[in-house]
């Protein structure tokens, strides 16, 4: 059974930092590409990023209201993905979900595995 | 970026009706769209993939179609579990995109 656990949510000033986990079980983790998406409060759903497996160099891809701010990593041999999220922004507010997108079509990806999400909060 | 516009954004109906939600996509997009349902406090969950394929375990009452700018996400008898927010999205290119949710509630 796929497990996605994210953690490291919290309370941070704006201009702060904070670091997500997600911790998968249940498949090859070095095989897939993970991502991120989040949800402000009472609001529509964002990506925000993506981390490409081993065999695509583990390259990165971001979205253009986070690039430069945040950075995606991943540790195959502890089957986690990473968000290290800097200069964080009140609109940075939301819950963060850690996404496998393993519905695969070609070269396009659907997201059918969701965490349950983590909620970052920045606030002063 | 490509953009995908949902209509409507909200919508109320009962149970038994047939509902359409259409996405429109700013440039063509080919297939390579998904549909995603997701109730209060919870993630979304994949329905509809490639346009009109059925994802694994989704009830047969759902169906989608549509190609290239427009897309349609049909539920053909609404039960009370379907009363959620349903978002489209492209993988056509980056940035991966999602329409802005239709909200779906019993009249």
């Amino acid at each position: 059974e796929v497990q996605l656990v994210e953690s490291g949510g919290g309370l941070v000033q704006p201009g702060g930092s904070l670091r997500l986990s997600c911790a998968a079980s249940g498949f090859i983790f070095s095989d897939h590409y993970m991502d991120w998406v989040r949800q402000a409060p009472g609001k529509g759903l964002e990506w925000v990023g993506r981390s490409r497996n081993k065999a695509n160099s583990y390259t990165t891809e971001y979205a253009a209201s986070v690039k430069g701010r945040f950075t995606i990593s991943r540790d195959d041999s502890k089957n986690s993905l990473y968000m290290q999220m800097n200069s964080l922004k009140i609109e940075d507010t939301a819950v963060y979900y850690c996404v496998l997108p393993s519905r695969i079509i070609g070269i396009r990806r659907y997201f059918d595995f969701w965490g349950q999400g983590a909620l970052v909060t920045v606030s002063s | 970026d490509i953009q995908l516009t949902q209509s409507p954004s909200f919508l109320s109906a009962s149970v038994g009706d047939r509902v359409t939600i259409t996405c429109r996509a700013s440039q063509g997009i080919s297939n390579y769209l998904g549909w995603y349902q997701q109730k209060p406090g919870r993630a979304p969950n994949l329905l509809i993939y490639a346009a009109s394929t059925l994802q694994t375990g989704v009830p047969s009452r759902f169906s989608g179609s549509g190609s290239g700018t427009e897309f349609i996400l049909t539920i053909s008898s609404l039960q009370p579990e379907d009363f959620a927010t349903y978002y489209c999205q492209q993988l056509n290119s980056y940035p991966i995109t999602f329409g802005q949710g239709t909200r779906l509630e019993i009249k």
